[in-house]
């Protein structure tokens, strides 16, 4: 089966502007996820979708910070403006309810340099 | 909250040789416990999970609740086990996923 796909695989911006990322989740499932993973730390939850339904976001920074998943399939994140420590690994996540979400997906991940 | 403590950066051990990696948790109801691995230039993927106490690639880990840990062990380490192991913790189905900062392992020839 296809994996997570992720777009774009790099992206650097100078502060103060805006980025969005893509994520395509596998085929069926349900709960999609995205994680911040700064360097020389793991990954950190920002948001989680059910469907097109917001599960969790409590970490994620709605000042700047904004995700959807329209039709429950793929999503975008978008940052704006960012600043200089938004720089880090965005990785997206997606897993079937059918194992109640104990396996997580991962995809390749978007690596952001703000400048 | 729940919290996730891989207290080693770094460990380095030689072919052959027993490899612990160490992870302790922080959370007041039953967690659940997972290692992730990322080889290089690869996706992060998950190792295994303590609900089905299983052995993959000669890894096993217990869950310990009594010290709050979830050590992951080989007993023969491989060089084709080099990678970034990441422990995972998640207080309830369908909750969101905690992973420690991880631990490097390097396995010499």
């Amino acid at each position: 089966e296809a994996g997570v796909a992720q777009s774009p695989r790099y992206k650097i911006i100078e502060k103060r502007q805006s980025v969005a990322f893509w994520c395509n989740p596998i085929s069926g499932h349900a709960t999609l996820y995205w994680y911040q993973q700064i360097l020389g730390q793991g990954p950190k939850l920002l948001i989680q979708f059910q469907n097109n339904g917001v599960v969790d976001d409590s970490q994620l920074p709605k000042d700047r910070f904004s995700a959807e998943r329209l039709k429950g399939v793929d999503s975008t994140l978008k940052i704006q403006p960012a600043k200089l420590e938004d720089s880090a690994v965005y990785l997206c996540a997606s897993s079937s309810i059918l194992d109640r979400g104990r396996t997580q997906y991962f995809g390749p991940g978007t690596r952001l340099l703000v400048l | 909250a729940q919290r996730v403590t891989q207290p080693e950066k770094l460990l380095s051990v030689f072919k052959g040789a027993p490899v612990e990696l160490k992870c302790n948790y922080s959370y007041s109801g039953s967690p659940e416990l997972f290692w992730y691995v990322q080889y290089s230039r690869q996706r992060l993927q998950l190792l295994l999970r303590h609900i089905s106490r299983e052995s993959i690639k000669g890894f096993t880990a217990d869950l310990n609740k009594g010290e709050t840990s979830f050590h992951l062990k080989k007993p023969f380490a491989q060089e084709e086990d080099s990678a970034m192991y990441y422990c995972a913790l998640r207080g309830t189905s369908y909750g969101k996923l905690t992973f420690g900062q991880g631990t490097i392992l390097t396995v010499h020839p």
